[in-house]
């Protein structure tokens, strides 16, 4: 089993939809997570990062389910500008040696 | 900050050359990471130093490949020779001491294709 996986979508939505990505991990000494956004043909750019049982920020919504390995993702009221590769982000070795996702694609259309 | 900063952006090569990749991290920060994006594999750690000192070097790939870090504001990471199969996007990232500190900042990545 890989340390994390992420379903690649991509996830076609119109704007103004909800949609949820989840991302589930091997590793349970994992403390922290993280997603990080990354933009066609750009660096991945930290999105957010849960440390409990979740995180909101606006519209996006973390949630972290220790019991089940995983995390997940939820933007509400999708944009446009949301359009963009989001990746699920472990680190079982502490912060110097994150463990990236493959990443799941989204793709909000007008 | 102008962030961290890579060169060249763009690096097309031939198989058997010598390619260096630059990288400049973020003034203040401790640590600096070099990773490989693949469709294949996504994002993989090569190696990362603390204080310009190489910590981890486990996931470089072979003897090919080697990374240095002179001084605090300067690193660099050496294939010889190049292979088609190094071609992949290579990003540096660096971030700040601190336990609590785990926000990676990455530079825009440096394109290789080696032909």
């Amino acid at each position: 089993r890989k340390e994390v996986e992420q379903d690649p979508g991509p996830f076609n939505v119109p704007e103004g939809a909800t949609v949820a990505f989840n991302c589930t991990y091997s590793n349970s000494a994992s403390q922290s997570f993280f997603w990080y956004r990354q933009d066609c043909r750009k660096e991945p750019k930290l999105l957010m990062s849960v440390y409990s049982s979740g995180n909101e920020d606006g519209r996006f919504t973390a949630q972290l389910n220790r019991a089940s390995q995983y995390i997940s993702l939820l933007i509400r009221d999708s944009k446009l500008s949301d359009s963009a590769t989001y990746l699920c982000v472990v680190p079982p070795g502490g912060y110097n040696k994150l463990i990236f996702g493959a990443g799941t694609r989204l793709a909000v259309h007008p | 900050d102008a962030g961290v900063i890579q060169s060249p952006r763009h690096e097309v090569t031939e198989m058997g050359q010598e390619v260096t990749l630059r990288c400049k991290p973020i003034s203040g920060h401790d640590y600096l990471f070099w990773y490989r994006q693949t469709m294949m594999r996504g994002l993989e750690l090569l190696i990362y130093f603390n204080n310009n000192v190489p910590i981890d070097d486990s996931g470089m790939p072979e003897d090919r490949f080697s990374a240095k870090m002179p001084n605090a504001s300067f690193s660099t990471l050496k294939i010889q020779p190049s292979e088609p199969r190094d071609s992949a996007v290579y990003f540096c990232a660096s971030r700040e001491h601190g336990a609590t500190n785990e926000k990676l900042f990455f530079g825009s990545g440096t394109q290789l294709s080696v032909l």
